[in-house]
């Protein structure tokens, strides 16, 4: 068990549809990515946030957008979803200051997304 | 702008044979380099990097994983392959300087298959 949450675990949902994705980090850890897995374009990385503040951006879409909390939880909100989302979404969070060099991350479970 | 390429999707050993999982990558300075592990169901988990401090790189579960710059490679072995090892490896680049977790660009995995 790595300590980060995800939830849910499964996301069934339709064309057009806008969903909403949630991530516990380890308690301690600031730093909050997301990446999004699938078969055609492997592991991406979406977009990091720093204690509650928005630090790199990846391969997100603009129909994604993501935050962090002050208790430092964060969501991936999707909209306007279409086939091509269908993906595992993994929330990862890490210990040190991001670009430290012994940064190490600790990923959840994912989010398994299917859009129909 | 950094790349990693992994040969084979699927790779099959035997129980006790070497394991060899092989990554190139491509990087326009030093870089830094990864190799995560995903089993089924479960987010992925560090086995090793590579910073610079030595080419050859000790990790987890008996892995080892040895840069050569003037192969442009990363390739990740282990003496003898356990059943446990079945499982989705990735290879990593950063060229960040602390090898921080934005900078991350994933090789699209190896599936490692252990025949009894």
């Amino acid at each position: 068990d790595s300590g980060v949450t995800q939830t849910p675990k499964h996301l069934i949902t339709a064309t057009g549809q806008r969903v909403t994705l949630r991530c516990s980090p380890r308690s301690g850890d600031l730093s909050v990515y997301w990446y999004q897995q699938s078969l055609d374009q492997g592991l991406q990385f979406l977009i990091q946030y720093y204690n509650g503040e928005e630090r790199a951006k990846g391969n997100i879409l603009e129909r994604f957008s993501a935050q962090q909390f002050p208790d430092l939880h964060s969501e991936l909100n999707l909209s306007s979803l279409e086939l091509g989302d269908s993906a595992l979404y993994f929330c990862a969070s890490s210990v040190v200051i991001p670009g430290g060099s012994n940064e190490k991350l600790f990923f959840g479970s994912g989010t398994q997304l299917s859009v129909l | 702008a950094q790349s990693v390429t992994q040969l084979g999707s699927h790779v099959s050993v035997s129980e006790g044979a070497l394991v060899l999982l092989r990554c190139n990558y491509s990087s326009s300075v030093p870089p830094y380099l990864f190799w995560y592990v995903q089993y089924p169901n479960q987010g992925l988990q560090l086995l090793l990097k590579y910073t610079s401090a030595a080419t050859l790189v000790k990790g987890i579960n008996g892995f080892e994983a040895e840069f050569k710059k003037s192969e442009t490679s990363f390739h990740l072995t282990k003496p003898s392959a356990h059943m446990s090892d079945a499982a989705e490896y990735f290879c990593a680049v950063s060229e960040r300087s602390g090898g921080g977790a934005d900078g991350l660009t994933f090789g699209k995995g190896t599936h490692l298959i252990i025949q009894p």
